[in-house]
């Protein structure tokens, strides 16, 4: 079964602290790798990744996949209060019409 | 206009009730979901619209009904719900469910969140 694992599901850190999300996959046909940001209510669309290695960056986040480890990590670099937010991961996987979802890393950044 | 715009944004509703969830886009979207998110938890897929025709369901109770009149509207009714139904339910939309150069990048509405009682 396909299935997308995020580590560490909790996280509490101070402004300024630097943070890795972990995102790793088990799929049958991979296709990408997408980043959400969920605080109240709609998850926001941060990066998508489809080709190992290759960098993606807007502001203070950064995103990279590893597709042959199988992982994704998000980095967020000097955080601030406004980081706080469920942080997801979702797999498209070819041939189903489907993103699959981990279950999130809850981010709490405390000034 | 980046939009998906759901209605009513709270609902509360008894079993006996039948109401109606409502989703709406005008980027040009021709997929359309409903997902399904409970507390703490990541969204569940529920049914998959493409070109106004259903495409997936998850094997979701019939209860809910869902509905695309047209490429810019989805609607999902609800009728006889349990109070395990009570959930922050998400509309999002894709340019196709199928991208040749990409992958399916969704935009979600907000959410209606749903309290049966």
């Amino acid at each position: 079964e396909d299935k997308v694992v995020q580590s560490p599901l909790s996280l509490v850190v101070h402004e300024g602290d630097t943070v890795t999300l972990n995102c790793s996959y088990e799929v049958t046909n991979f296709r990408s790798l997408l980043w959400y940001k969920q605080e109240k209510k709609a998850p926001t669309f941060l990066f998508m990744l489809t080709s190992s290695g290759i960098e993606k960056k807007s502001g203070r986040l950064s995103s990279i996949l590893d597709k042959k480890e199988l992982f994704s990590i998000l980095n967020i670099t000097a955080t601030q209060t406004g980081d706080s937010a469920v942080y997801l991961c979702a797999v498209d996987f070819g041939g189903s019409e489907k993103l699959v979802f981990g279950k999130g890393t809850k981010l709490t950044v405390n000034p | 206009d980046t939009e998906v715009t759901q209605t009513p944004k709270h609902l509360v509703m008894g079993m006996t009730n039948k109401k109606s969830l409502k989703c709406e886009q005008h980027m040009g979207h021709r997929a359309m979901y409903w997902y399904k998110q409970k507390a703490k938890k990541p969204p569940e897929l529920m049914f998959v619209y493409s070109y106004e025709k259903l495409s997936i369901n998850e094997s979701v109770p019939s209860r809910f009904s869902p509905e695309c009149p047209n490429s810019s509207l989805l609607n999902l009714h609800l009728h006889a719900l349990q109070p395990e139904d009570s959930a922050l339910y998400l509309c999002a939309s894709a340019r196709t469910v199928r991208v040749i150069t990409g992958a399916n990048v969704l935009t979600f509405g907000a959410g209606s969140r749903l309290t049966v009682l």
